[in-house]
């Protein structure tokens, strides 16, 4: 069976300093990988996905993601925090089957002070 | 990607009564789903709506509590049955495409019984 693990509830980080949101998952095969933010009072946003190719994704509001295939780990970063990333962040995966669903992790807040 | 319109965005129900949540999408969609989430926990599948036959629920829900409707492909009712306390939650559904693409979510609907 499918699943992804996010092992910090929250994340505390100081605006300007680098962030990194963990995520480690377990799927047969080579599973696509998703990570999304959600702000107060708004449903999950998409910010960027992993497929094949290069293990360094670009997403939305500057994040990037790196895949490690050997530590089945898709962590989230920014190389330079704003207060505006204060959100739940989540991390999903699908298993490459049409038919299989996309599995959340249970989130991780961010938090960035001034 | 999709624009999806859920309505309403909030309500405060009394014990006892049933509330109809929608979900309209602006392009047809295979899959839709209705998720739970407490605020700022990880979310809980409900169920998939089905467009022409009966939802598929996931362990722990039932069609009596949660009926759901999907009369086509651009839209999905869930109604909240016999409302107590403990359904006090946030109401998200979701379209998907399947394989590497994202699932997209609505804003939500915040649900709270007296």
């Amino acid at each position: 069976a499918q699943s992804v693990a996010q092992p910090e509830d929250q994340v505390n980080v100081a605006e300007g300093n680098p962030l990194t949101v963990k995520c480690t998952y377990s799927v047969s095969g080579n599973p696509y990988l998703f990570w999304y933010v959600q702000y107060p009072n708004r449903g999950l946003q998409f910010l960027l996905k992993y497929i094949t190719g290069d293990n360094l994704v670009k997403g939305s509001y500057g994040f990037e993601a790196e895949f490690n295939k050997s530590q089945t780990s898709f962590h989230l970063k920014k190389p330079s925090a704003l207060v505006s990333d204060s959100a739940l962040y989540f991390c999903a995966v699908r298993e490459r089957s049409s038919a299989s669903k996309i599995i959340f992790g249970s989130g991780t807040r961010l938090s960035i002070r001034p | 990607s999709a624009v999806i319109s859920q309505k309403p965005s909030r309500d405060i129900c009394q014990r006892g009564t049933s509330l109809t949540i929608q979900c309209q999408v602006d392009s047809q969609v295979t899959m839709m789903f209705w998720y739970r989430q407490q605020p700022g926990q990880s979310l809980t599948l409900i169920a998939t709506a089905n467009q022409g036959s009966e939802a598929t629920y996931e362990s722990g829900f039932v069609i009596d509590k949660f009926p759901i409707s999907r009369p086509n492909l651009t839209f999905s009712t869930l109604t909240v049955s016999n409302m107590s306390p403990e359904d006090s939650s946030i109401y998200l559904c979701s379209v998907d495409w399947g394989d590497h693409q994202p699932q997209h979510f609505g804003d939500g609907t915040r649900l709270s019984i007296l």
